[in-house]
């Protein structure tokens, strides 16, 4: 059974940094991208950032580009998002998530298969 | 960046009616090499996190009940619940991976009168 679990969220202040971890069981960590995705308490989704399989590519949303960064660790089946310069509004449930496979298509592709259960990020002085 | 709508903003219908969701991107998603819509469809239950429904327009997940159908292509989607039951109540959000940043709709929320 595939399993993803954050950890390393709390209550922070504006400007301050804080680092989020998944980590992952139940499938083999080094063949899937991963992404973070959040989510404001009672709002709509938003994507924040991916990584590739072997940490070759990584991409971010414009809203948290140049103070988020996306980092994976293959020998411990880990997911992790430092973030840097926090301001209110990155307040949310941050989830990491896996990418799905299509064995329709034989191939790997963006949308989100797997979701852990979130870890809250509250940016507050 | 594609800009994902989705109508109504929320849905409020009688247990074994039919519900019917829309998505619409703001620009194809379809991938003319493979002839597939990249566009998933998420149910969010309250305190969970979102769970895949169907992924290329119209592929359902493993488990999700045939009452739930995904149609559409291009740049116009669909997501229908054939009879409405208790469980069934949620948000639902539409997403397209064609390309990053891969963005959402900002859901539908449907209750039981």
């Amino acid at each position: 059974e595939v399993q993803l679990v954050e950890s390393g969220g709390g209550l922070v202040q504006p400007g301050r940094s804080l680092r989020l971890s998944c980590a992952a069981s139940g499938f083999t960590f080094d063949d899937y991208a991963m992404h973070w995705v959040r989510q404001v308490p009672g709002k709509g989704l938003e994507w924040v950032s991916y990584i590739s399989w072997n940490s070759g590519k990584t991409g971010y949303a414009d809203s948290v580009k140049g103070r988020f960064t996306i980092s994976r660790d293959n020998a411990k089946n880990a997911l992790y998002l430092q973030m840097d310069s926090l301001r209110p509004e990155d307040t949310a449930f941050y989830y990491c998530a896996k990418e799905g496979y299509s064995s329709e298509l034989f191939k790997y592709a963006e949308f989100f298969q797997h979701w852990g259960q979130g870890t809250l990020v509250a940016v507050s002085s | 960046d594609i800009v994902m709508t989705q109508s109504p903003h929320s849905l409020s219908l009688s247990l074994g009616e039919r519900a019917t969701f829309n998505c619409k991107s703001s620009q194809s998603i379809l991938y003319s090499s493979n002839k597939k819509s990249y566009l998933a469809w998420y149910q969010q239950k309250a305190g969970q996190p979102p769970k895949l429904l169907f992924y290329w327009a119209s592929t359902r997940e493993s488990g999700v009940p045939d009452r739930f159908s995904g149609s559409g292509s291009g740049t116009d989607f669909t997501l229908t619940i054939s009879s409405l039951q208790a469980e069934d109540v949620a948000v639902y959000y539409c997403q397209q991976y064609f390309s990053a940043p891969y963005t959402f709709g900002g859901g539908t929320k449907v209750e039981i009168k």
